[in-house]
């Protein structure tokens, strides 16, 4: 099975200031498609994820650009380029290489 | 759009549960569907999946055995049959959507997932 690690766990941020969160991966997800089977869910206070980035670096549809993923292989980042209140919540990157998906442990972002 | 997941309870171990999710707005049979659930405080695990015919079916080791996945696309509706519960079943259970992208082989994403329904298994 794959195991996903991220840090940092918690990441106290500024209103304003960037963030980036890594996420790294036991084995490649660099599929023979040519994409990075990675993905990236917010879930935000009493709430069910939602879908990021997909494919390690594409914007899902009503995510704001200040969102951007980038990396590939076994390393990934998730970057904000400026934090709002909004994005309080528990990032946690997947993997979409196997049927049976796996997450990371999560980091918390607070304001 | 939305899911929204019912069915989920107190029960004891070794009981049975039957989780539904119905689908408003789009055209259930057309997506693939899964089941993941997350304990409280913890990152969310797969749980299983089925195809947009009902004939295709996979199941997470933990699960396999104890739990069946099925659907009614006439209802709009996906359902977990959960037997055997363990207390390490406890967990919200979401139903979740999976779309495809073009040209990314067996890749997809979840694109809509319900708000969950809280199982606890204690005695």
């Amino acid at each position: 099975d794959i195991v996903m690690t991220q840090s940092p766990l918690s990441l106290p941020v500024a209103p304003g200031e960037p963030a980036a969160i890594s996420c790294r991966s036991s084995q490649s997800l660099l599929h023979s498609s040519g994409y990075n089977y990675l993905d990236w869910y917010l879930q935000r206070p009493g709430q069910s994820p939602q879908l990021l980035i997909y494919l390690a670096s594409n914007r899902a549809s009503g995510v704001p650009d200040r969102f951007s993923g980038s990396g590939s292989g076994t390393d990934f980042t998730l970057e904000i380029s400026r934090v709002e209140a909004e994005d309080v919540g528990v990032y946690y990157c997947m993997e979409a290489l196997q049927t049976a998906r796996t997450f990371g442990q999560g980091t918390k972002l607070e304001i | 759009v939305q899911l929204v997941e019912s069915g989920g309870g107190f029960i004891q171990p070794g009981g049975s549960l039957r989780l539904s999710c119905i689908g408003s707005g789009f055209s259930m049979g057309s997506y693939w569907m899964h089941w993941v659930r997350q304990i409280p405080g913890k990152g969310p695990v797969w749980v299983s999946r089925i195809k947009r015919d009902g004939l295709d079916l996979s199941y997470a080791d933990s699960v396999k055995g104890r739990f069946t996945i099925s659907r009614d696309n006439a209802k709009n509706t996906l359902f977990l049959e959960m037997d055997s519960l363990r207390p390490d079943d406890t967990a919200v259970y979401y139903c979740a959507r999976a779309r495809p992208v073009v040209n990314a082989i067996d890749y997809w994403y979840y694109d809509l997932w319900g708000r969950g329904t809280l199982v606890t298994v204690s005695s």
